[in-house]
């Protein structure tokens, strides 16, 4: 069965400093994707990153950045230089070919002035 | 382009009463995902459909339902509402042809059942 699990409920940090949201998955499939989402107070998920399971590389978007690691089964999402705009509940999910995205329970990130 | 719409944005029902939620995808895209997202449960999946197809089905009751149309658009249908069913519906858009492409939400419905 598929799972993903974030462990980190909720997370408070004053601004400016970097914060790490983690995220493990579970799948016995070989070929999988993971994502990010974003979503803020307007209820909308938007969308931040897709990584497919052959791609180890990690990825830096301006502030933001991914680390992938098939060997612990983790997909962990870091924010440098946090911002209050930053403040939202953050979704990784797993979605394996045709199946249905399974998401973890999300992780209330709230940056304080 | 324009993204994925949903409407109505708000809604009020009562117990018993049943619902019909829109959700237009992003222009070219034949896939439409719908998902139920509740402070208890998390997000969870409802339905999928593809070119007017329902290719994937969550686990929920019968009185949920959908169907999509011609042009890709697509309505849920909730009947005999239940407290439960409140919850905020989100709707996805993908184009449905390959495995593992990226979903694009919408704003979703917040319904609320009295």
């Amino acid at each position: 069965a598929q799972k993903v699990t974030q462990a980190q409920t909720e997370i408070s940090v004053v601004e400016k400093e970097d914060v790490t949201l983690d995220c493990v998955y579970e799948t016995r499939d070989t070929t999988y994707y993971l994502f990010w989402y974003k979503q803020p107070p307007s209820g909308e998920l938007v969308f931040l990153i897709r990584r497919n399971s052959f791609d180890e590389q990690n990825e830096i978007s301006g502030r933001y950045s991914w680390n992938f690691q098939k060997s612990t089964s983790s997909f962990n999402f870091t924010i440098t230089a946090s911002q209050v705009v930053d403040s939202a509940v953050y979704f990784c999910a797993l979605k394996m070919g045709a199946q249905k995205l399974v998401f973890g329970q999300g992780t209330r990130l709230t940056i304080n002035p | 382009k324009a993204g994925v719409t949903q409407t109505p944005r708000y809604l009020i029902k009562t117990r018993g009463q049943q619902v019909t939620l829109s959700c237009s995808p992003i222009s070219g895209h034949r896939s439409v995902s719908w998902y139920q997202q509740t402070p208890g449960q998390g997000l969870q999946f409802l339905f999928e459909y593809f070119s007017e197809t329902q290719r994937n089905k969550g686990n929920f009751p019968g009185r949920f339902s959908g169907r999509q149309f011609s042009n890709s658009r697509s309505e849920m249908n909730v009947s005999t509402l239940e407290l439960g069913d409140s919850a905020l519906y989100l709707c996805a858009s993908f184009p449905g042809t390959s495995g593992g492409e990226t979903q694009y939400f919408g704003p979703g419905t917040r319904l609320l059942v009295l």
